[in-house]
C-alpha cells in the first residue's frame, strides 16, 4: 500500500539557516503530494502541494518539487525564522477508493534565535 | 470564522467507559473524517464520510463508531474505551472530497487519555 517516509526529528536550526526536510513515498500510481504544518496547540494546515511530476509547490518561502524518478518531495526554505517552529507532515493522495491522505510520521522543526 | 470545531479539547476516561467526541463544521463541506495522531506514527484515518447518511471505515476503525445525520456534524463514539485509544484525535473536512485538492481543514484536536 501507499506509504510516506520522513526524516526523523527534531531538526534544530538557527534563524536564517537553510532548511531541508526529506520526504519519500511509495505509491502504485501517480499520487498528489502535500506538505502540512502543525503549529503548537493547533490542527494541521496545508502548506503546499504538487499534483504531477516536476510540479513545484510553494508558499510562505517554502518550496517542494515532485520528483517521480526518485519518488521524493523534499521541503526546503532558504532562511528559516523562529515562527517556522512547528511539526511538518508530508502526505500523499492516491485514488484507491478510500479517499484519504496518507501521512508521514512528521518532523519537528525547532528554530533558535 | 469557526471552521472545524471539536469538543472536548481534553478528556480523561477509565477503561470501559464510553464517550463521544463532537465535530462540527460550518463550511458546508461534504467530506468529513476522523484521524488519530500518535507519536512517531503520523496521522491515521479512523472513519470518514462523503455526505450525510454515508460513512466508511478508514485504516484503524476498530473500537470506534460514527454517524452522519447532518452535513455539519460528524461525532466519533468510543463504545468501551481502552488504554490503546489514548491519543490526540483530529476531525477534518473538505469540499468535493479529498480527491479534488487534498486540502483538509482540521480542528484543533481532542486529547484523550484512557486510564
Amino acid at each position: 500500500g501507499d506509504s510516506v517516509t520522513q526524516m526523523e526529528g527534531p531538526v534544530t536550526l538557527s534563524e536564517e539557516a537553510f532548511l531541508t526536510i526529506n520526504c519519500t513515498y511509495t505509491a502504485t500510481g501517480y499520487p498528489s503530494l502535500f506538505w502540512y504544518v502543525q503549529y503548537p496547540g493547533e490542527g494541521l494546515q496545508l502548506l503546499l502541494k504538487a499534483t504531477k511530476a516536476d510540479d513545484k509547490g510553494s508558499n510562505k518561502g517554502f518550496e517542494a518539487t515532485y520528483r517521480k524518478e526518485t519518488t521524493s518531495f523534499h521541503l526546503e526554505k532558504g532562511s528559516v525564522q523562529v515562527s517556522d517552529s512547528a511539526v511538518y507532515f508530508c502526505a500523499l493522495y492516491e485514488d484507491t477508493g478510500r479517499r484519504a491522505l496518507t501521512f508521514g510520521s512528521g518532523t519537528r522543526l525547532q528554530v533558535q534565535p | 470564522n469557526a471552521g472545524v470545531t471539536q469538543t472536548p479539547k481534553f478528556q480523561v476516561l477509565k477503561t470501559g467507559q464510553s464517550m463521544t467526541l463532537q465535530c462540527a463544521q460550518d463550511m458546508n463541506h461534504e467530506y468529513m473524517s476522523w484521524y488519530r495522531q500518535d507519536p512517531g506514527m503520523g496521522l491515521r484515518l479512523i472513519h470518514y464520510s462523503v455526505g450525510a447518511g454515508i460513512t466508511d471505515q478508514g485504516e484503524v476503525p476498530n473500537g470506534y463508531n460514527v454517524s452522519r445525520s447532518t452535513t455539519e456534524d460528524f461525532p466519533l463514539r468510543l463504545l468501551s474505551a481502552a488504554p490503546s485509544q489514548t491519543s490526540v484525535y483530529f476531525c477534518a473536512s473538505s469540499t468535493y472530497g479529498v480527491a479534488n485538492t487534498g486540502e483538509l481543514f482540521f480542528g484543533e484536536g481532542s486529547r484523550l487519555t484512557v486510564l
